[in-house]
């Protein structure tokens, strides 16, 4: 077990350039999540898969923000055209069913 | 909508002294689990402790349990002597059992003061 890795895990940008996260979940874990932490909140809720599938989404899933979990294994995360309010920590976790939820490390993103 | 609320932004305790933190909740389902969840600085978030809403029993885990109060919706957390590297945010959150999403409060800020 070697726990839920993000890369990377700060990414400064400029407003509308495009960028890229990934998670890599713990091997036998079929389901992944996608968090957004903004200072002095908790995490909501962005999208979850079960293996390979996008089983749901929030409305906060705004259609600049797209993920993917091609084959059930990593999965990234995809913000088009930033805006400086895309700053946030962006959290990736995993589980197993019934298992709670490990958390990754996150990314943390600065729009400038 | 699911709400989870977290009443105290900030709490302070001694070094082996125990101190509780609030949650309440609000939800209609009758499958859901609670959880609190610890993010020291700067550090990943781990889980501290769960409840399944179908069980009575309150959950321990060595030096945290819960006092689970389901027809109030309240789900505090106890952590009894406590220690430096207990400091962090500490975050209630709540999943219903047609859904895998987590809801989490605010969280509440622990000092532990030496």
């Amino acid at each position: 077990d070697t726990g839920v890795s993000q890369d990377p895990r700060h990414k400064i940008t400029k407003r509308g350039q495009n960028v890229t996260f990934r998670c890599d979940p713990i091997s036998e874990h079929n389901r992944l999540y996608w968090y957004r932490q903004t200072l002095g909140q908790g995490p909501e809720f962005l999208t979850y898969f079960q293996n390979e599938a996008q089983l749901e989404k929030s409305r906060l899933l705004s259609d600049r923000f797209s993920a993917e979990r091609p084959k059930g294994s990593f999965s990234t995360l995809e913000i088009q055209r930033t805006e400086q309010g895309d700053s946030a920590m962006y959290l990736c976790a995993s589980s197993s069913r019934g298992r709670y939820q490990y958390f990754g490390p996150g990314t943390r993103l600065t729009v400038t | 909508a699911q709400t989870v609320t977290q009443s105290q932004p900030e709490m302070s305790v001694q070094e082996a002294e125990t101190v509780t933190l609030s949650c309440t909740y609000d939800t209609s389902e009758s499958d859901y689990y609670l959880f609190w969840y610890k993010q020291p600085p700067s550090r990943q978030m781990i889980l501290v402790i769960r409840q399944e809403a179908y069980k009575q029993q309150n959950a321990t885990e060595n030096r945290f349990s819960v006092n689970f109060q389901k027809a109030a919706k309240s789900f505090s957390l106890k952590i009894s002597d406590s220690q430096l590297g207990d400091a962090a945010m500490y975050f209630c959150a709540e999943t219903q059992g047609g859904s895998e999403k987590l809801v989490f409060g605010k969280g509440t800020k622990l000092t532990v003061n030496p």
